[in-house]
């Protein structure tokens, strides 16, 4: 079955740090993948989706990798700022159009002042 | 643009008691898709409905559970003779009409906090 795993273990940076973020997926390829942000008792926030055949998208300070090879997508945030502390999930879905999502569990971010 | 609403945002039963929760998506949108969140635990996808059609419910539990996005109104998630184990944040998203690759994101509302005692 589809297998999305993120690092369980909070992420702790320095205000000013480049934070990344790891996300990989097993026994499938993914049409694409998306991360989004959730603050405590929110829903989720969506940040970026990258496909398939992209290697690297990116919005303002936010970067996204996708490595079909290593089965694996990074999710940096470049000059990280306290507001940027939340739990970041990364999400997949095999097919791309209506498709239901495959969730990791999320990594938490603490960035400190 | 209002985004997607839910309600009621807390939601408290005694064990045995029906719990019905609502969703109205973006305006235009008409994929409905609602998922489950248990404390420590990533987000599980539970059934995804069109305007009155039930696309894929593969990740509702057989029983109790049941989903519906009327042609009017909100779309339901009921659940019938809630036990403890179904306290959960549940979360409803919604995406638009197909148009190609871009439109490929769902939007989530702020989610129904479930507890049942």
């Amino acid at each position: 079955s589809q297998k999305i795993e993120q690092n369980s273990e909070a992420l702790n940076i320095q205000e000013g740090k480049t934070a990344t973020l790891t996300c990989n997926y097993t026994n499938y390829s993914p049409a694409y993948l998306q991360w989004y942000r959730q603050d405590p008792g929110r829903g989720p926030v969506f940040l970026l989706l990258i496909r398939e055949n992209e290697k690297e998208k990116r919005k303002e300070r936010l970067k996204v990798t996708f490595d079909t090879t290593l089965k694996q997508s990074l999710f940096h945030i470049t000059a990280s700022q306290p507001a940027d502390s939340a739990t970041y999930l990364c999400a997949s879905s095999k097919d791309s159009g209506y498709s239901t999502l495959t969730f990791g569990k999320g990594t938490m971010l603490l960035v400190s002042p | 643009n209002a985004g997607v609403m839910q309600n009621p945002r807390h939601l408290v039963r005694r064990r045995g008691q029906e719990a019905r929760l609502r969703c109205s998506p973006v305006k235009g949108h008409s994929h409905v898709y609602w998922y489950r969140q248990l404390p420590e635990e990533g987000l599980k996808f539970m059934v995804y409905l069109q305007k009155e059609n039930i696309i894929d419910e593969s990740g509702m539990p057989k029983e109790r559970f049941s989903a519906e996005f009327p042609k009017e109104g909100p779309s339901i998630l009921r659940i019938q003779q809630v036990v403890r184990g179904d306290s959960a944040a549940y979360f409803c998203a919604s995406s638009p009409p197909w148009q190609g690759a871009s439109t490929d994101t769902q939007y989530f509302g702020p989610g129904t906090r479930l507890t049942v005692l």
